[in-house]
């Protein structure tokens, strides 16, 4: 079955320090990848998505990931975090209209 | 981005009665729309999967005459927590999309059942 892990699930980072949430998924499927956050009694954003095409995704907020298909990888980065990026990032891939979840990361940004 | 809304945000009901959860595509026409079920702590688990016009299709493990599920419109899909117990206590979430694994999701209910 087609599955998503997150490695981190508590993250606690400083301001301004550089962030990589990791994200691998199984083999086999569509390879459709995204990127949510949740922030504390919010709903679901979506970040960035990743169809096909350049391997190296921009996001909204100063995000990015990579799809590296030989390490079966799409990790979030963020070169230096904000107070603000505190929040849950969850990682997903969709098979067709259907979405699968990692379990979450929650990350915690100190000022 | 399109607008997915969720009603009621919160609800708290008592143990033996239903509860109804709306889900409205307020921009678009949601071809599909999903349900979620998000525990403390957990990721979101998708419960069913539901087609306009057409039944509900359930992942495994979750017990579709407990939770029902009408998508009577492009715009509208409903979840019912039926005979509601405290442990359907839960976040749920929907989410519609229009087209190729899009999906825009609602703010969520928490269901306390006490």
């Amino acid at each position: 079955a087609q599955s998503v892990s997150q490695h981190n699930h508590h993250v606690i980072l400083s301001e301004a320090a550089s962030l990589e949430l990791g994200c691998n998924y199984s083999y086999g499927g569509t390879v459709n990848l995204f990127w949510y956050v949740q922030y504390p009694g919010q709903h679901l954003q979506l970040l960035l998505k990743y169809f096909s095409g350049d391997p190296l995704v921009k996001g909204i907020k100063g995000f990015e990931a990579e799809f590296i298909k030989s390490k079966f990888s799409f990790n979030l980065r963020k070169p230096s975090v904000q107070w603000s990026d505190t929040a849950e990032y969850f990682c997903a891939r969709g098979g067709y209209n259907k979405l699968i979840f990692g379990a979450g990361t929650r990350l915690a940004v100190h000022p | 981005g399109a607008v997915v809304s969720q009603h009621p945000s919160r609800v708290i009901c008592k143990s033996g009665t239903s509860v109804k959860i709306e889900c409205r595509s307020l921009d678009f026409q949601a071809t599909t729309m999903f349900w979620y079920r998000q525990f403390p702590k957990q990721s979101l688990m998708l419960m069913a999967t539901s087609n306009e016009g057409s039944k509900a299709t359930y992942e495994q493990g979750v017990e579709k005459d407990k939770f029902l599920i009408n998508h009577a419109s492009l715009t509208l899909s409903t979840l019912t927590v039926t005979s509601a117990h405290p442990e359907d206590s839960s976040f749920y979430i929907c989410s519609a999309s229009r087209g190729r694994a899009e999906a825009f999701f609602g703010q969520g209910t928490r269901l306390t059942v006490v």
